[in-house]
């Protein structure tokens, strides 16, 4: 079964420090993997998606991410943190199945401090 | 661009009640689907629909009802309300597989306490 990990519950970071969240998966065919991302009060907003090429992808507000399929991790990076980066991250898979289901990790909460 | 629309944004309801979650998409996605939001769970998917007329249970569908009479609408029911089903729920869809389409669009959510 199609399942993420991310191991970090919640991350606290000075501003201007970098950033890793880490998340593994478990897909038995190439995924299509995601990042979300939600502020409080609010619904999901995609950073970023992979499905093949460049393993290494950019997304919107300075954010990129890594594919590694010998590791099966898909970890979310970002060179300096703005205080506004302040949020909860979903790393998610889609599931190429019935319904194209989107599976996601149970999240990392982002605490960035001054 | 409205998106994803979902109505209410609040809710509060007493054990037993029922109640309807609205949410709609102007997209004209194939795909929709209702997930629910747990501290520390992540959002775990309750019912998906592949198009008008076909729905599919999730991976937590006990104590809801879906209905897809239309692309645009894919409403939820909660027939009687229980503390358990306090929780944020999310509407989302999304069009058919591509290379260029792969992810989901989310709604606002909406805040259902059970009390």
């Amino acid at each position: 079964a199609q399942s993420v990990t991310q191991p970090d519950i919640h991350i606290t970071v000075s501003e201007g420090a970098s950033l890793e969240l880490r998340c593994n998966y478990s897909y038995g065919a190439t995924p299509y993997l995601f990042w979300y991302v939600q502020s409080p009060g609010q619904g999901l907003q995609l950073l970023l998606k992979y499905f093949s090429g460049d393993t290494l992808v950019q997304g919107i507000k300075g954010f990129e991410a890594e594919f590694k399929r010998s590791q099966s991790s898909f970890n979310l990076r970002k060179p300096s943190v703005h205080w506004s980066d302040a949020a909860e991250y979903f790393c998610a898979v889609g599931a190429n199945t019935g319904g194209f289901k989107t599976i996601f990790g149970a999240g990392t909460r982002l605490f960035v401090k001054a | 661009n409205a998106g994803v629309t979902q109505t209410p944004k609040f809710r509060i309801l007493k054990i037993g009640q029922s109640m309807t979650l609205q949410c709609t998409q102007d997209m004209n996605h194939n795909y929709m689907y209702w997930y629910r939001q747990d501290p520390g769970m992540g959002l775990k998917l309750i019912y998906y629909s592949v198009g008008a007329g076909i729905t599919d249970k999730g991976e937590v569908p006990n104590g809801y009802n879906v209905s897809r009479s239309t692309t645009e609408d894919f409403p939820l029911r909660l027939e009687l309300a229980a503390p358990s089903q306090t929780s944020v729920y999310f509407c989302a869809s999304r069009p058919p597989l591509s290379r260029l389409a792969t992810e989901a669009f989310f709604g606002q959510g909406t805040r259902l306490t059970v009390v």
